[in-house]
């Protein structure tokens, strides 16, 4: 079966540094990517990992195990705007298609 | 701007009633994609389309039709037959369908009367 796990809930501080995690079993890999959700609104791009290691974009960093089938997304710095849900999904098999998480939703706290 | 619209943002269904949802984009995508967001659940497919006067079933196209008869315009019909309509939709695009990032629509809220 596909399979992809987050934790549904997480609470950070502002300013602090938070990391969610994400493990996946797919019938073949192309491909996780990471996007920011906020209530009621579009979900937005934030990263992309293919190979094995660390991808930084400013603030965010994503990270891949494929052997392990685990990503985790870092954020640094938290700001308020940065409560959101943060849905992790992974590009498997012939069609390419995206399977999704359920998705993080995560609380900054002042 | 290039982007996707969606329209309505809300939207009320009688029993018994199909309803359509708008989704354009100008991006010059080939490829698009319906997905229904439920509380507590994962982004489910409903119908994607790779090109022109081509689409696909997703992983819950029961109750729902669609078409694609230009490349920017990808609506999709919520029939009578989905007995459990009420969810958040969004439409999304992507450049040629193959293992690229998504760019969504600001998404319809569909409610059942």
């Amino acid at each position: 079966g596909q399979n992809i796990d987050q934790p549904t809930e997480m609470t950070a501080t502002e300013g602090a540094i938070v990391q969610i995690n994400c493990t996946y079993q797919t019938s073949g890999f192309n491909g996780l990517f990471w996007y920011q959700q906020h209530a009621g609104e579009a979900p937005t791009f934030l990263s992309y990992n293919v190979l094995d290691g660390l991808e930084e974009k400013g603030r965010f960093s994503s990270f891949l195990s494929r052997s392990k089938g685990y990503s985790y997304l870092l954020l640094k710095e938290l700001q308020m705007k940065d409560s959101a849900s943060y849905l992790c999904a992974v590009s498997g098999g012939a069609t390419n298609k995206l399977i999704f998480g359920t998705g993080t939703l995560l609380a900054v706290q002042p | 701007d290039g982007g996707i619209t969606q329209s309505p943002k809300y939207l009320f269904r009688k029993e018994g009633q199909n309803v359509t949802l708008s989704c354009e984009q100008n991006l010059n995508h080939d490829a698009m994609y319906w997905y229904r967001q439920d509380p507590g659940q994962g982004l489910r497919l409903i119908y994607y389309s790779q090109i022109v006067n081509d689409f696909q079933k997703g992983d819950i196209a029961e109750g729902y039709s669609v078409s694609r008869e230009k490349k920017e315009s990808f609506p999709l019909t919520v029939t009578s037959a989905q007995k459990n309509p009420t969810a958040f939709y969004l439409c999304a695009s992507s450049r040629t369908g193959r293992n690229e990032k998504l760019f969504f629509g600001s998404g319809t809220q569909l409610s059942v009367l």
